[in-house]
């Protein structure tokens, strides 16, 4: 009964360094999200997934990148990671229907120095 | 371009009480989806609701109620007799049903505390 699954659950990067965060979803979904939520505030789409092999631009994309070789895995890349980026990232998947709830996982907490 | 608005920031309440959390939205969609989803202290996300925009029933789960209006563009949430694990960080969203616009759009939360 995984639902969507992020790795890690927490970590601290020094500033220009690199990292992928890691998401899965076991149900077969077809959209999934990865969100970031900085402190007191509401979820911003980074990027979205309407299926494999396609990937679209959210709200705050800049200094992030996305792909969706498979159903299953949406891993976001942080290239130059920068303390603007400090965020817990929350990945989201969707089944058939876009209207349908988005199923979220625990979240990634994230800091850079 | 659409916008949730959540107005109230925080709310404290002494347990047993009534509680409404406020959410307006903004859509030029007809059709179009409302949520709202819970984050508790623990951090995770939870989903409670969805109303679709053509569905202007009230409904109640519980000590739980949503009341949707769309003549004010209103989304609103009721807490019947609140309880300490009520609280949590509670967020509205807006979906559009427009092709190649399928985003969900969150309010900033309203920061719910339940006083025992």
């Amino acid at each position: 009964n995984a639902g969507v699954t992020q790795t890690p659950k927490f970590r601290i990067l020094k500033i220009g360094q690199s990292m992928t965060l890691q998401c899965a979803q076991d149900m077969n979904h077809n959209y999934m999200y990865w969100y970031r939520q900085d402190p007191g505030m509401g979820l911003k789409l980074i990027y979205y997934s309407v299926g494999a092999g396609i990937t679209d631009k959210g709200e705050v994309p800049n200094g992030y990148n996305v792909s969706r070789s498979t159903t299953e895995d949406f891993p976001l890349r942080l290239e130059l990671a920068a303390p603007s980026q400090t965020s817990v990232y929350f990945c989201a998947s969707t089944g058939t229907k876009i209207n349908q709830p988005q199923h979220f996982g625990d979240g990634t907490r994230l800091s850079i120095l | 371009a659409q916008k949730v608005t959540q107005a109230q920031t925080e709310i404290s309440v002494v347990e047993k009480e009534d509680v409404t959390l406020d959410c307006v939205y903004e859509t030029r969609d007809t059709t179009y989806y409302l949520f709202w989803y819970k984050q508790p202290p623990s951090g995770e996300l939870v989903f409670l609701i969805r109303r679709n925009s053509f569905d202007e029933q009230n409904e109640i789960s519980g000590r739980y109620s949503w009341n949707f209006q769309k003549s004010t563009s209103s989304f609103n949430f009721t807490i019947t007799a609140s309880q300490v694990v009520d609280s949590a960080v509670y967020f509205c969203a807006l979906l559009s049903s427009n092709f190649g616009n399928e985003k969900l759009t969150f309010g900033t939360g309203t920061r719910l505390t339940i006083i025992p």
